[in-house]
């Protein structure tokens, strides 16, 4: 089945910096792939996702890539701020079409 | 309005109890799920039905037993709790696994 891999685990970064997560799938047939931020306490909500037909998305200050010959995708926040602070997921659909398989996640501090 | 609404949000209980936990959304979706968050975060895929039907049961213990009266519920019965039982459990739906998954807040197990 689907295996996702994702990197780094934790990540410390200064406010106004940028930060990047990246993540692998393991099956080419996977062709949706959303990026989840789950606050403290709180459930995952998606920030932003991507499908295999596209290279790039842009939102704001968030925009994710997608490199479907090395099979990996990574998320970009720009200008961080310290409200970004959260754990990230990456996520990837499984080829049957049944189910979002999670990356393990990245916890994101951004100090003022 | 909530989408995805499980309650209760907070339940604890001795080993070996059964309990449940339930999932409604009132987003019109036709596929819904149950991940558990352990306490390293990972959110990992338990149960998948699609328009009541069942679709993935993902190496889950027999006595997890998913129940989904109509399209818009889908229950979690847990028999004979153990220690190990304890986490994080978000029911999550979706109109199909290439769109956006909406989790509902969660439900914190805690198994004494």
């Amino acid at each position: 089945g689907e295996n996702v891999e994702q990197h780094p685990s934790t990540l410390s970064v200064q406010e106004g910096d940028s930060a990047v997560i990246k993540c692998t799938y393991s099956d080419s047939a996977s062709n949706y792939f959303p990026w989840y931020k789950q606050e403290l306490g709180k459930r995952p909500q998606l920030i932003i996702d991507i499908r295999s037909n596209v290279g790039e998305k842009k939102d704001q200050r968030i925009a994710v890539t997608l490199n479907k010959t090395a099979k990996h995708f990574s998320l970009h926040i720009t200008e961080t701020q310290p409200e970004d602070s959260a754990v990230y997921f990456c996520a990837a659909s499984n080829p049957a079409g049944t189910a979002l398989i999670f990356g393990k996640g990245t916890t994101l501090s951004v100090s003022s | 309005d909530t989408a995805v609404s499980q309650t209760p949000k907070y339940l604890v209980t001795q080993m070996g109890n059964d309990k449940s936990i339930k999932c409604e959304q009132n987003l019109g979706h036709d596929t819904m799920y149950w991940y558990k968050q352990d306490s390293k975060k990972f959110l990992k895929i338990m149960f998948s039905y699609n328009n009541k039907e069942l679709i993935i049961n993902e190496t889950v213990p027999n006595r997890f037993s998913p129940k989904s009266p109509d399209k818009a519920h889908l229950n979690l019965h847990i028999n004979s709790l153990e220690l190990g039982d304890s986490a994080v459990y978000f029911c999550a739906s979706s109109r199909d696994s290439n769109t956006e998954a909406f989790f509902g807040q969660g439900t914190r197990l805690t198994v004494v």
